[in-house]
């Protein structure tokens, strides 16, 4: 069935860098857009970044408060998709996850339909 | 940036009560939105997308309603399940934002 990994959390110090890995299966992974998400503990969701499937460039899209420290990547041979964070702040611990979508282009695609179960990043 | 406001940000409701949570987005974002169910410790579910599709495996309690700026879900018959806290999400545009959330508690 069609499932989401994610792994590559942990603990961090301030300043560090990190790369988050998400592993794909059960579906076509290079015909999906794919995303982060992540939810500081006890607060709600917010959205980082997605991508499409081909990755190419133009193709990748980032919110303000991370553009320029996070880089979101994949690798279709690998069916994975992965998340490099630099120059990681107090602010960024949060549980990470990925999720396939949205296709914003279709308004029936454009939604996040299957989640992984996170991995927790946490910044000392 | 669209902004989206839920409301309430929590109610309290027995088990058979029809509960419904109301979304705000900030400009039209035509039928762009989503919802999810958190339940603690796990990842979101899709629910409902394009406004009022029910997601494939999500029982009929749940319905979606709205366009443009302003829409609800409602859940008719609430069950032990149903406890958890509800997002709405547009896909209009980006940044792709989320509401605050709604927690659903048991009165």
């Amino acid at each position: 069935q069609v499932h989401l990994v994610e792994s590559g959390g942990g603990l961090v110090k301030s300043g560090g860098s990190l790369t988050l890995t998400c592993a794909a299966s059960g579906f076509t992974f290079s015909d999906f857009y794919m995303s982060w998400i992540r939810q500081v503990p006890g607060k709600g969701l917010e959205w980082l970044s997605y991508i499409s499937g081909s990755g190419a460039t133009g193709s990748i899209y980032y919110a303000d408060s991370v553009k320029g420290r996070f880089t979101m990547s994949r690798d279709n041979a690998k069916n994975s998709l992965y998340l490099q964070i630099n120059s990681l702040r107090v602010e960024d611990t949060a549980v990470y996850y990925c999720a396939r979508g949205p296709d914003i282009v279709e308004e029936s695609a454009a939604n996040m339909d299957v989640w992984g179960q996170g991995t927790t990043v946490t910044v000392s | 940036d669209i902004q989206m406001t839920q409301s309430p940000s929590s109610l309290s409701a027995s088990v058979g009560d029809t509960v419904t949570i109301t979304c705000r987005a900030s400009h039209s974002i035509g039928s762009y939105l989503n919802w999810y169910q958190q339940k603690p410790g796990r990842a979101p579910k899709l629910l409902i997308y394009a406004a009022s599709t029910l997601q494939s495996g999500v029982p009929s309690r749940f319905s979606g309603s709205g366009s443009g700026a302003d829409f609800t879900l409602t859940i008719s018959g609430l069950q032990p399940e149903d406890f958890a806290t509800y997002y709405c999400q547009q896909s209009y545009s980006t940044p792709l934002t989320f509401g605050g959330g709604t927690r659903v508690e048991i009165k």
